[in-house]
């Protein structure tokens, strides 16, 4: 079975500062998914990045950026430019390749971010 | 668009009750899932909808929780009887049948205190 491991529960970062979540996995297929939500204190969980493990190329979304290291099952999400809104819970989770019926989601225990000013 | 809606926002009621959350997905969506948070421990999948039939229920936890989508458009999650160790926040998610990431967008959550 796959497992998502989040090992930071608290992270704090100065604004404009950079940060890195930490999220290791186990699995033991070849082709999968990847993904950063984030839940605000609002609750709603939004999908920050995601990765496709067939790619090389780490992905991207405007000052969030992922480190994907396939060998060795490491899945970061980095933030640059830290702003208060980006105070929020992080959760790093797992998805089996599309085909077939599995699409559910494999979660870790998420990391608080706290964003000062 | 209008996102993925969930009500309650929140609900308490006492060991034994029935409660019943609601999730209407994105319009368009045919799949729709649930996903609960316990305090403390990591959000767990319970099951998966594509329109109206249970594609994979394999994480509800017991048959005290029975979950329908009627018509393959909003989905009810009913606990009867509700436990103690049921109180947590019920997730709903919805995506499109196609796609390759199968993006999976969430509610705000209910919120479920069972005293």
């Amino acid at each position: 079975a796959q497992t998502v491991t989040q090992s930071q529960p608290e992270m704090s970062v100065q604004e404009a500062e950079t940060v890195t979540l930490s999220c290791t996995y186990d699995t033991s297929e070849s082709d999968y998914y990847l993904f950063w939500y984030k839940q605000p204190p609002s609750r709603q969980m939004i999908l920050v990045i995601r990765q496709e493990a067939y790619k090389q190329q780490n992905a991207t979304e405007n000052r969030f950026s992922v480190n994907f290291q396939k060998a060795a099952k490491s899945f970061s999400l980095k933030i640059s430019d830290s702003q208060l809104g980006d105070a929020a819970m992080y959760f790093c989770a797992y998805r089996s390749p599309f085909a077939g019926n599995n699409r559910k989601l494999i979660w870790g225990l998420g990391t608080s971010l706290a964003v000062n000013p | 668009e209008a996102g993925v809606t969930q009500f309650p926002s929140h609900s308490v009621i006492e060991k034994g009750q029935t409660v019943t959350l609601r999730c209407d997905p994105i319009s368009g969506h045919d799949n729709l899932y649930w996903y609960r948070r316990v305090m403390g421990k990591e959000i767990k999948f319970l099951l998966h909808f594509v329109k109206e039939s249970k594609q994979d229920e394999s994480g509800m936890p017991n048959n005290r929780f029975l979950a329908e989508r009627t018509g393959g458009t909003y989905s009810t999650l009913k606990v009867q009887p509700a436990e103690l160790e049921d109180s947590g926040v019920y997730f709903c998610a919805s995506s499109q049948a196609s796609g390759a990431t199968d993006t999976q967008y969430f509610g705000p959550g209910t919120r479920l205190t069972v005293l």
